[in-house]
């Protein structure tokens, strides 16, 4: 799997339900943030989470972080019709003797809340 | 409102000629970069800056040049533009230090086509 990879590739539920989105990452990480991006628009910051924080939240989001696991995820709660979009998470792998720091995007999370 | 835009919204041109996408925020922000977004590739980091004449490479940077002659603006320029540039292009800015230490913002996107 790649670096910041999530899981599913897509998601449909009724609204009003629960939806969870996990993140996969390779490398060891300094922080790691959530995205969400509706169709032909740019990307919206949902969540900065730091490698040495366990869960964060805000409003109906949750996310929580094992680095043990190398896994996040994204929990939204009572989910909207507004919630359809794209999840991305990103990560920054820290920089090695061999590799310069960086940024990965996941290829992201669809989302589709059904009425 | 401070803000980050992005000119041209959509632009198309042919192979070989030398296209420059421009990136303009007014949040003062010291970080810029540039993203490119493909299906089934997610964002990936093509340049960034920490503040001006400042430029670092990122994942994708064969083929882009970036300048930093002010806070406001990262232009990013093609030098020769190849058809598997055709992608859509985000500019984004942060306020922290480092890849992933704060909240991007992210622009609307240029959708460039190259012939």
């Amino acid at each position: 799997s790649q670096q910041g990879e999530e899981d599913p590739q897509a998601l449909s539920i009724q609204e009003g339900e629960n939806a969870t989105m996990n993140c996969s990452y390779k490398t060891s990480i300094n922080n790691l943030q959530w995205y969400r991006q509706n169709s032909g628009r740019g990307l919206v910051h949902l969540i900065l989470i730091r490698s040495n924080e366990r869960e964060k939240h805000s409003g109906r989001l949750r996310v929580t972080l094992d680095t043990s696991k190398k896994s996040s995820s994204l929990l939204i709660t009572a989910s909207r019709a507004a919630d359809t979009a794209s999840y991305f998470c990103a990560t920054d792998v820290l920089p090695s003797m061999n590799r310069d720091d960086k940024i990965i995007f996941g290829k992201g999370t669809r989302l589709h809340i059904l009425p | 409102d401070a803000e980050i835009t992005q000119s041209p919204r959509h632009k198309i041109t042919e192979t070989g000629r030398q296209v420059t996408l421009a990136c303009h925020q007014t949040w003062n922000h010291n970080n810029m970069f540039w993203y490119r977004q493909d299906l089934g590739h997610g964002l990936r980091l093509i340049h960034y800056s920490y503040g001006v004449q400042d430029t670092n490479k990122g994942e994708v940077s064969d083929g882009y040049s970036v300048s930093r002659s002010n806070t406001e603006d990262l232009p990013l320029t093609l030098e020769s533009a190849a058809s598997s540039q055709t992608s859509v292009y985000f500019c984004a800015s942060s306020l922290n230090r480092g890849l992933l230490g704060g909240e991007q913002f992210f622009g609307p996107g240029t959708r460039l086509t190259v012939l």
